[in-house]
């Protein structure tokens, strides 16, 4: 597609709940990454895949966050049994070469998670 | 570790005035790059400008340039003849150059021009 789609746009999941988001990147985009942004922040590093190799994954959280991008393709990521400090905007973003960090990412709108 | 930081939390300026956004950065690097991204209502990040550490050239787009002091590790984003459109959150990012391709952002400023 023309962008980085996310869905959905808005979740609200009760605490305990598993939820999963997804993100589509750019058609032929090899590096995707995740990023969480809380309320009032900048957003914070969660995960890099090159294709369907998870490089980087020293920003999840817990072990309760868990990424993955099978076909180099869609990603998804899983967090279980959410907790109230899991409210945050999730976003997307995939570039087309690993080593293009200088030209930037194209993000996705995110997934705006709020656990009740 | 590498930080950046925001020290407005929000800024306002007349429509066609001039405004700076500051930023400053803290790292032991020599190769990296810093951004300025723009964050609207949507929440779809747009990267607005980006300078190479190396460059002592002060990069410029459009309407958008920055002052880039590295001795100072300071990097602020000047926005000119301010539009309507301009009003979003604004973060600053840093990036280590080489193998790592995260981006460290700081907490924003959000900016409001005012008709």
């Amino acid at each position: 597609g023309a962008g980085v789609s996310q869905s959905p746009r808005y979740k609200v999941a009760k605490r305990g709940q598993d939820v999963a988001l997804r993100c589509d990147p750019i058609s032929g985009h090899v590096s995707l990454f995740w990023y969480q942004q809380a309320l009032g922040q900048g957003p914070e590093f969660l995960t890099y895949f090159q294709n369907e190799a998870q490089l980087d994954k020293s920003g999840l959280p817990s072990d309760r966050f868990f990424a993955e991008r099978p076909e180099g393709s869609v990603s998804t990521l899983k967090i279980q049994r959410t907790q109230q400090e899991d409210s945050a905007v999730y976003l997307c973003a995939s570039s087309l070469e690993g080593s293009s960090i200088f030209y930037g990412y194209t993000f996705g709108s995110g997934t705006r998670l709020t656990v009740v | 570790a590498q930080t950046v930081t925001q020290s407005q939390p929000e800024m306002s300026v007349q429509e066609a005035e001039t405004v700076t956004l500051s930023c400053t950065y803290d790292t032991s690097e020599n190769n990296y790059y810093l951004f300025w991204y723009k964050q609207p209502p949507s929440r779809q990040m747009i990267l607005v400008i980006r300078q190479e550490a190396y460059k002592q050239q002060n990069a410029t787009e459009n309407r958008f340039s920055v002052n880039f002091q590295k001795a100072a590790k300071s990097f602020s984003l000047k926005i000119s003849d301010s539009q309507l459109g301009d009003t979003a959150m604004y973060f600053c990012a840093f990036a280590q150059g080489g193998a790592t391709n995260k981006l460290i952002f700081g907490t924003g400023t959000l900016l409001a021009v005012q008709p």
